[in-house]
Parts: structure tokens; C-alpha cells; sequence
């Protein structure tokens, strides 16, 4: 079974305006970690955002926030009033147990394009 | 500037040899991986290494092997026992503490040709 699974293989947005990226996560772990990449087209991985399993507040930083729903295992980003430069594709990883961070295991991920 | 740099950018092999990419990191991380991505597909763990000397297998080493015998470099050799080789492969490190983040380098596309 995934264990991160992004349903949205493309997404478009206007420029301006926010969208959402959606993760949902399988584990029986108590303690992981979920994280979010970016990755434009040069293929580099850019680290945006990070929710731990006992963190109580949603994660921000800037204009992405993490929607952390525990309950239905979901860890939505959403990206406010998006650039032409967030143009790119988007990894949703979780991190299990007591794992190094980079021991993750990634979703597929999802393509946003940003409309002028 | 701290960072991860991986070479080469592009790399060509002909079927039957080996070949080995480079993965150097000055951020002073214990820990550093090797990430294998299929177009349009997500990462997928070939090998990691928590300290110098030790190393560990992901989820997809067969055909691949690793050293770890200076903190700042973590080499990668395809050989020839990986039957189909052409992909982008990303190399990354990290503190070690669990919920820190990877750095990831830029990446080096390897086509078999």
C-alpha cells in the first residue's frame, strides 16, 4: 500500500490567488514527521515546510501552511497568493518513528502551474 | 557557501559498465542519502549512511553500492547488475535529529546509452 498519496498529478492556479496540494499518509507510528518539497524544473529538492505528529498548532512558514487533519491523515499545503515562481512540481514525505529525517518516503507528487 | 554538490550534472553510460557519482557536502552532516527519481515519479531510497563507515540498504539498492569513509562524501556506483540505470539520482544529508530536514544536491541524470 502507498504510504503517501497525492491524488492531484497536475494543478493550476491564478496568479494571486492560494491553492492546495493534497497528502493523505498511512502509518501505525505515533511519533513521524511530514514534510514538504518543492522541486523546480533544474530537478533540486527545496525544503518548504515540516509538521511533527505531536505538534497541536499547524505548521507555517511564510506564504505556505501545512493543514493537518490527524484524524483523516492528511497533510494538505496550501500555498497563499501564489507566483510565477512557485511553478513546480510539489513532494509530500513522512518521515516514521524515530527515522532520520532523510530516510522519508515520498509521494509522487503533484505539478502546479501558475497562471499569469 | 555550505551546501551539497553532486558531479557530474550529466553523465552517459554505456550497458555492462560501472560508473560512480560524486556526492561532497561541507554542511558538516552526519547523516547523507542516495535517492533514485523516475520521470514523474517521486524518490526512492537507494542507500543511506548515518556515520562514517556504516551504511544501510533502502528500498532499492540491488545493483547499486555506496562508501562512506570520509564525513563529506558518500560516492554512488551503478553497476552493472542495475538493469535499467537511467534515471536522476539525488544525493541529500542531514543533522540526524528526526525531524530536521534534507538538504538535497542538484542532481545527476544518468542515461545508459
Amino acid at each position: 500500500a502507498q504510504k503517501i498519496t497525492q491524488t492531484q498529478p497536475g494543478m493550476f492556479v491564478q496568479e494571486k490567488e492560494a491553492v492546495t496540494l493534497d497528502c493523505t499518509y498511512d502509518t501505525s507510528d505515533q511519533s513521524y514527521g511530514l514534510f514538504w518539497y518543492k522541486q523546480p524544473s533544474s530537478g533540486e529538492m527545496i525544503f518548504l515546510i515540516y509538521q511533527g505528529s505531536y505538534d497541536e498548532q499547524n505548521a507555517t512558514e511564510g506564504r505556505y501552511s501545512l493543514n493537518f487533519q490527524k484524524a483523516r491523515k492528511s497533510a494538505n499545503l496550501v500555498i497563499s497568493a501564489s507566483q510565477l515562481g512557485d511553478s513546480a512540481m510539489y513532494f509530500c514525505a513522512m518521515r516514521e518513528g524515530k527515522t532520520n529525517a532523510g530516510k522519508s518516503t515520498f509521494g509522487d507528487g503533484t505539478t502546479l502551474t501558475v497562471k499569469p | 557557501d555550505g551546501g551539497i554538490t553532486q558531479s557530474p550534472k550529466y553523465l552517459f553510460r554505456k550497458e555492462g559498465q560501472n560508473v560512480t557519482l560524486s556526492c561532497e557536502q561541507n554542511l558538516n552532516h552526519d547523516a547523507m542519502y542516495w535517492y533514485r527519481q523516475d520521470p514523474g515519479q517521486g524518490l526512492r531510497l537507494i542507500y543511506y549512511s548515518q556515520i562514517v563507515n556504516d551504511f544501510q540498504k533502502g528500498d532499492i539498492a540491488e545493483g547499486y553500492s555506496v562508501s562512506r569513509e570520509k564525513k563529506e562524501s558518500f560516492p554512488l556506483t551503478v553497476t552493472s547488475a542495475q538493469k535499467n540505470p537511467t534515471a536522476f539520482y539525488l544525493c541529500a544529508s542531514s543533522w540526524g535529529p528526526s525531524n530536521t530536514e534534507a538538504f538535497f544536491g542538484q542532481g545527476t541524470r544518468l542515461t545508459v546509452v
